[in-house]
């Protein structure tokens, strides 16, 4: 069975300091890969996706960059956070077109 | 531009009864529509998705009710339990859009927080 590991579960960073967060995937091939992110009392915001190695789009203008070295793996990064960076972070994964995703347990990152 | 709408921010239900949340949406590319359940500090659950070509789906207590005219969609948990305490999100998604294959990408409501009470 598929399974998405996503770390760390929380982290407290401060304003300026980098970030990397890490998802995994097992037990699929060539998934599709996607960063959303959750603002206080909002609804998901997609940030990146990626269909393939090496294929990163972004969806909105932000501070974050993400990449995709293996087949399985996706991470979110900045160089420096800003404290607009706040929020819950959620990777997922499918399997294409017109089916669910399904979504790691989630990173609380707090810059502060 | 909020193009997945859930305009209800809450709803309270008595453990037993209907629980029907809704979402609109404005996006008339968008052909399959989902509902995810989420407890908070945890990632969202996939509940029940429904196609476009269909106007019900039905997965034991859950269903989902798609109206494209009205670019309307629900959910009906019935019975409602105090394990369904939860916020719900719909989400939807577009084959295709106007730069191509949308791959898969979902687009989220804000969510509506369920509570049923025993």
């Amino acid at each position: 069975s598929q399974t998405i590991h996503q770390w760390p579960a929380t982290l407290v960073q401060p304003v300026g300091s980098p970030l990397s967060l890490e998802c995994t995937v097992e037990g699929t091939s060539n998934p599709n890969l996607y960063w959303y992110r959750q603002a206080a009392g909002r609804g998901l915001q997609l940030l990146f996706y990626s269909v393939g190695i090496g294929q990163i789009s972004s969806e909105v203008p932000q501070n974050l960059s993400a990449s995709r070295p293996q087949d399985r793996q996706f991470i979110l990064s900045s160089k420096k956070l800003l404290l607009s960076d706040s929020g819950f972070y959620l990777c997922a994964w499918s399997a294409g077109l017109n089916t669910e995703a399904f979504f790691g347990q989630g990173t609380r990152l707090t810059v502060v | 531009d909020q193009q997945v709408k859930q305009n209800s921010p809450s709803l309270s239900v008595q453990e037993g009864r209907i629980s029907i949340l809704n979402c609109d949406y404005t996006n008339s590319m968008f052909d399959y529509f989902l509902w995810y359940k989420k407890y908070p500090a945890e990632g969202p659950t996939f509940l029940i998705s429904i196609s476009s070509i269909k106007d019900k789906n039905e997965d034991g207590r859950f269903t989902v009710f798609l109206n494209k005219s009205a670019k309307h969609l629900s959910l009906h948990i019935v019975p409602s339990q105090p394990g369904d305490s939860a916020v719900y999100f719909c989400a939807a998604s577009a084959s295709l859009n106007a730069g191509g294959t949308s791959y898969g990408k979902l687009t989220f409501g804000q969510g509506t927080i369920l509570t049923v009470h025993p």
